[in-house]
């Protein structure tokens, strides 16, 4: 059974970076045809889609967002991360990590989720 | 990216049926194949209702059902039911290799 679980801070400060650990089990990072998505949903709103990155080292960005975020894997602790720089309290939002595997263009395997809140 | 436009809220009684709309362009909902649709209940992470348009993921009930006329997709719930009052995303594959979703549709069952 593959499981999700996002990792990091609870709470960044304006102009931080931020730093998301997407850590996996039931599933090696790196699998063919693999892709892992991280979306963002601020409270009471809908979801963003942030980033991907393929099991061959391709990576895609959020258009608006391209310029902040950085995904990558670590294959020895099974583990992807994304990274966003300066920080606004416009990006507190709950962050998920969602895999897709077999080459699909769908979310189907979902994190828990968690939220990341942008306060001084 | 623009995010596909969905209506805020819908409603129905139970075992009627309802259909929630999702407006893109032709450069992604009328482009591809590959429009999806998410259930949230609060406090949850989303759940894959349907993918490629009209596709069912294992033990997704039959009552959900997806189609798509043009730039334009639509999520038909049958049969309503008090669980299925939830929030409903629509997304789809765009042209630039990304990904774009709805506003988000509640749906209150009366």
């Amino acid at each position: 059974q593959v499981t999700l679980k996002e990792s990091g801070p609870a709470l960044v400060k304006p102009t931080q970076t931020l730093t998301l650990t997407c850590t996996f089990s039931g599933f090696s990072v790196g699998t063919r045809a693999m892709r892992v998505n991280w979306i963002r949903q601020p409270p009471g709103k809908a979801l963003e889609w942030l980033a991907r990155i393929d099991w061959d080292d391709d990576k895609f960005y959020s258009t608006s967002l391209k310029t902040r975020l950085t995904i990558s894997t670590d294959t020895s602790k099974n583990q992807v991360v994304l990274t966003m720089t300066n920080m606004d309290p416009v990006d507190t939002a709950t962050y998920y990590c969602v895999l897709v595997l077999g080459g699909g263009r769908y979310f189907d395997h979902w994190g828990q989720g968690i939220l990341v809140t942008v306060s001084s | 990216q623009s995010a596909l436009i969905q209506p805020a809220s819908v409603s129905g009684s139970p075992g009627q049926s309802i259909t929630i709309s999702c407006a893109g362009t032709s450069s992604d909902v009328g482009g591809y194949d590959y429009v999806s649709w998410y259930q949230q209940h609060p406090g949850e992470a989303p759940k894959l209702l349907i993918y490629d348009v009209s596709k069912w993921p294992s033990g997704v009930s039959t009552r959900f059902s997806g189609s798509r006329s043009g730039n334009t997709a639509s999520l038909t719930i049958s049969g309503l039911q008090a669980e299925d009052e939830a929030d409903y995303y629509c997304s789809s594959y765009t042209r630039s290799a990304t990904w774009v979703f709805g506003g988000g549709t509640k749906l209150t069952v009366l």
